[in-house]
């Protein structure tokens, strides 16, 4: 089945160690979103690709960095994670960006523990 | 600022009965509406989505309606099953943007 995969589902890092999240797509889509989702909160953008076009959320921090060196992959890098990133991370696909009957496809997730 | 908003956190509802999750959305260029489903452990799934051409969109139990003169949508679920027992998130688009997401609800269907 043509899916969104996830690894690790669980990271724990330390305080000011770099991650990195992983997420691969066999749907051969266009765009790529890392969101960030806290508890009973909306999931929050930080980041998109369209194809190999970058596009950053104003509010997402310096700290999170992305790189898609391939349709099929997304990596999101925490350069330095601090308490308050810790999160889950949910990797999203689309066919291409908003427009009609266009809805993401979501992989299940990582949730990452700072200690 | 959260464009989307779902004001109820959680629902209960009766096997059988229906389930009406709101949502309300502030800005008024969106021109798509989605409604996901999340369960535990799991990411959230596409479940039914509407234009804002339209008022209404059905498939099978589930049913969208859309009012844009009070920037509010809703999702019924008619019968309810325990199956549908998830987090449900409202999410709104205008094209070539990015998708926003409410805060969810979690629907309880009893037994």
């Amino acid at each position: 089945d043509a899916m969104v995969i996830q690894n690790p589902r669980y990271q724990v890092t330390q305080f000011g160690k770099p991650v990195t999240l992983s997420c691969s797509q066999t749907l051969n889509h266009n765009v790529m979103y890392w969101y960030q989702q806290k508890s009973s909160q909306a999931p929050k953008l930080l980041f998109h690709y369209y194809d190999k076009d970058f596009n950053n959320e104003a509010d997402t921090p310096d700290n999170f960095q992305s790189r898609r060196p391939n349709t099929s992959f997304c990596f999101l890098d925490i350069r330095s994670p601090g308490l308050g990133d810790a999160a889950m991370y949910l990797c999203a696909t689309s066919r291409d960006l908003p427009q009609g009957n266009n809805e993401q496809f979501f992989g299940p997730g990582t949730r990452l523990t700072v200690l | 600022d959260q464009q989307v908003k779902q004001n109820s956190p959680s629902l209960s509802v009766q096997e059988g009965r229906i389930s009406i999750l709101n949502c309300d959305y502030t800005n008024s260029m969106f021109d798509y509406f989605l409604w996901y489903k999340k369960y535990p452990a799991e990411g959230p799934t596409f479940l039914i989505s509407i234009s804002s051409i339209k008022d209404k969109n059905e498939d099978g139990r589930f049913t969208v309606f859309l009012n844009k003169s009070a920037k509010h949508l809703s999702l019924h679920i008619v019968p309810s099953q325990p199956g549908d027992s998830a987090v449900y998130f409202c999410a709104a688009s205008y094209t070539g943007n990015q998708f926003y997401f409410g805060t969810g609800t979690s629907l309880t269907v009893i037994p």
